[in-house]
């Protein structure tokens, strides 16, 4: 069946990187959008950007740029989301989410990824 | 841009209807996504394009968007009905996701 499988969790401190990954499978990895959805704790849904697995196209939220890269290896059906400078704020439950095409919206989630930022 | 506004709570009686509304200046010219999310879990599409379930939803659950404000309708409420529903748009370049409601059924 169709399954996102997404990393472990990550504690990192202020200032630094976490990479994320999401491991497709059940479907042909490069026929459908990977989005980057993030929830800190108690809060709500914090849409983050997205990538186009075939061309590798991305686009970020405005709030994001300059400090996410979306990226993806077809090779292993993959896809990554990487977020530096990391700060206490970015502390969240982060989840990747396929967008079905022709319906435009996220028909299949990731488990979800807890990263701590804390010093 | 959309500012998706969503009521922070809301209670309805186990067997009877629940309406959550999305408002958003002119979001009826947009398709309209809804989602559950039960505590420690993803979130579950419930209904896309406004109207649309996928496999698997019970017809209890539908959508319609017009105007100014999108809704969910859930039919006989049941306890298993008890989450957070969260609307979405996609404007062709950004995500938006309202801020999410808080269903209690009592």
């Amino acid at each position: 069946q169709v399954q996102l499988v997404q990393s472990g969790p990550e504690a990192k401190k202020p200032g630094a990187s976490v990479k994320v990954s999401c491991k497709t499978s059940g479907y042909t990895f490069t026929s459908f959008d990977i989005h980057w959805v993030r929830q800190a704790t108690g809060q709500g849904l914090e849409w983050m950007g997205w990538m186009n697995p075939n061309t590798g196209y991305t686009g970020y939220a405005q709030k994001f740029q300059g400090r996410v890269t979306m990226s993806r290896n077809p090779s292993i059906n993959t896809a990554y989301m990487d977020l530096n400078s990391l700060r206490s704020d970015d502390t969240a439950i982060y989840y990747c989410a396929r967008r079905y095409a022709s319906w435009y919206a996220f028909d299949i989630w990731g488990q979800g990824t807890v990263i701590t930022v804390s010093s | 841009s959309y500012d998706l506004t969503q009521p922070l709570s809301m209670s309805v009686a186990l067997g009877q209807t629940a309406i959550i509304t999305c408002e958003a200046n002119n979001i009826g010219s947009e398709s309209v996504h809804w989602y559950q999310q039960k505590p420690g879990q993803a979130p579950v599409l419930v209904i896309y394009r406004d109207t649309n379930r996928p496999s698997g939803i019970p017809e209890r659950f539908s959508g319609s968007n017009s105007g100014n404000t999108a809704t969910l309708t859930i039919g006989r409420a049941q306890a298993g009905d008890e989450a957070d529903y969260y609307c979405h748009v996609w404007d062709g370049r950004t995500g938006f996701f309202g801020g999410g409601t808080t269903l209690t059924v009592l």
